[in-house]
């Protein structure tokens, strides 16, 4: 299986700052064959369900506001919250589609 | 829109058995990878059980396999996984979620606790 790594564990960001976080995979998750990075980012906040908010490495989904963006590709990803709002206080879960699906272990997001 | 709504999680004995189910609606159910996600209190996700749209394809992890079985019924628009041989380590959420094959996870339920103690 696929492992993913996320970085930090944890993250305190002030209101407005910039919030990064890192996800490496054990080997690529880049599909030669359709040209795409079989990877999404998941926010989950106590008591729900994650909620998906990037696919394909950098596909914002519907309904996503533009401070989150994705990027990355091979083995190196990262999440970027632009100017972190009360409402992103979540964890963040980074997850590989390109074989047997696995998780990285999450990193909460919290307000300094 | 779409709705997946698991039912059947509950308290049981150690080396008990267990049948969750997924009812879904808003979405062509037969054209969709089907998927049990688990999420112990506190603790990060993994994906238990996988299968295709016609049901002749599975995948188990390897904490689960040989114990839970999925399975699907087309006509139902309904998702199962039936638990057996259950362990401490196997109370969790259990959430059913939807995907294109091949694609990322799609929509996902509110999930079923499932709580093994004696």
């Amino acid at each position: 299986d696929i492992v993913m790594t996320q970085s930090p564990d944890s993250l305190a960001v002030s209101l407005g700052e910039r919030a990064t976080i890192s996800c490496k995979s054990s080997q690529s998750v880049f599909s030669s064959s359709s040209n795409t990075n079989n990877l999404a980012w998941y926010q989950q906040k106590p008591g729900q369900p994650p909620r998906m908010l990037i696919y394909w490495a950098s596909t914002r989904e519907s309904g996503v506001p533009d401070r989150f963006s994705g990027s990355g590709s091979g083995t190196d990803f990262t999440l970027t919250i632009s100017s972190l709002q009360p409402e992103d206080v979540a964890v963040y879960y980074c997850h590989q589609y390109y074989t047997t699906r696995t998780f990285g272990q999450g990193t909460k997001v919290e307000i300094k | 829109e779409v709705q997946l709504v698991e039912s059947g999680g509950d308290l049981v004995q150690p080396g008990g058995s267990l049948r969750l189910s997924c009812t879904a609606s808003g979405f062509t159910f037969n054209a969709y990878t089907m998927h049990w996600v688990r999420q112990a209190p506190g603790k990060g996700l993994e994906c238990v059980s996988s299968i295709s749209t016609n049901g002749g394809s599975t995948y188990y992890a390897d904490s689960v396999k040989g114990r839970f079985t999925i399975s699907r019924d087309n006509s139902r628009n309904t998702l199962y996984l039936q638990m057996s041989s259950l362990r401490p380590e196997d109370t969790a959420v259990y959430y059913c979620v939807t995907s294109t094959t091949g694609g990322p996870f799609g929509p996902w339920g509110q999930g079923t606790l499932v709580t093994v103690s004696s």
